[in-house]
């Protein structure tokens, strides 16, 4: 499963409050995404990150913030949750980058409500 | 755009049966990678196989062969001797790169259901 763990794997909270999800590896891969799942709509990148310090946005970008402080660890805030934004989140991590796949850790559901 | 299109939102199979799952995707680069993820109820994404679109050989891991058709951007899987544990939601995946960063996209998928 290439050591990917997220937390909260369910989360619960009202809209206007601030969220963050955590996503974590331990094999100190270089690249990480965060990606949001609904029916429908397969999975959407929102963020991603190549590197400490260094993120883009993906297609689904507004609304949501990452950081990325050090290799293992990769944050998404939801600085003010909107129901729109209840979905699955995915956090991913490229395994020898570009000409490598793409492993997902186990999701975690957010409720806004 | 790229986009990729899974035309098929269900499928089923009988058990040891082999189903064949279409995919196609509109691109304009020449060099990038096609996956099949697999998705069970447990959610997490499982990596079934992958195909470089520069390798005219057809990717094959146990079971799971695709057929690409570069021309013709399609890359569908093929399922064979499907098992009850085969039944979730498979989606297809076009990974590119653009200014030096990786991108990955998806289609909506197919939920394929393995009847006994």
């Amino acid at each position: 499963d290439a050591g990917i763990t997220q937390s909260p794997r369910h989360k619960v909270t009202e809209t206007g409050t601030p969220v963050t999800l955590r996503c974590h590896q331990t094999e100190n891969h270089r690249y990480m995404y965060w990606y949001r799942q609904d029916p429908g709509h397969g999975l959407r990148l929102i963020h991603y990150s190549y590197g400490v310090k260094d993120t883009d946005k993906g297609e689904v970008s507004d609304g949501y913030s990452v950081s990325r402080s050090k290799t293992e660890d990769f944050l998404l805030t939801l600085e003010s949750a909107t129901s729109s934004q209840t979905s699955v989140y995915f956090c991913a991590i490229s395994v020898g980058g570009f000409t490598d796949t793409q492993y997902f850790g186990p999701g975690t559901r957010l409720t806004v409500l | 755009a790229q986009t990729v299109t899974q035309s098929q939102p269900e499928m089923s199979v009988q058990e040891a049966e082999t189903v064949t799952l279409s995919c196609t995707y509109d691109t304009s680069e020449s060099d990038y990678y096609l996956f099949w993820y697999k998705q069970p109820p447990s959610r997490q994404m499982i990596l079934v196989i992958r195909q470089e679109a520069y390798k005219q050989q057809n990717a094959t891991e146990n079971r799971f062969s695709v057929n690409f058709q570069k021309a013709a951007k399609s890359f569908s899987l093929k399922i064979s001797d499907s098992q009850l544990g085969d039944a979730a939601m498979y989606f297809c995946a076009y990974r590119y790169s653009q200014g030096g960063s990786e991108k990955l996209v998806f289609g909506k998928g197919t939920k394929l259901t393995v009847n006994p």
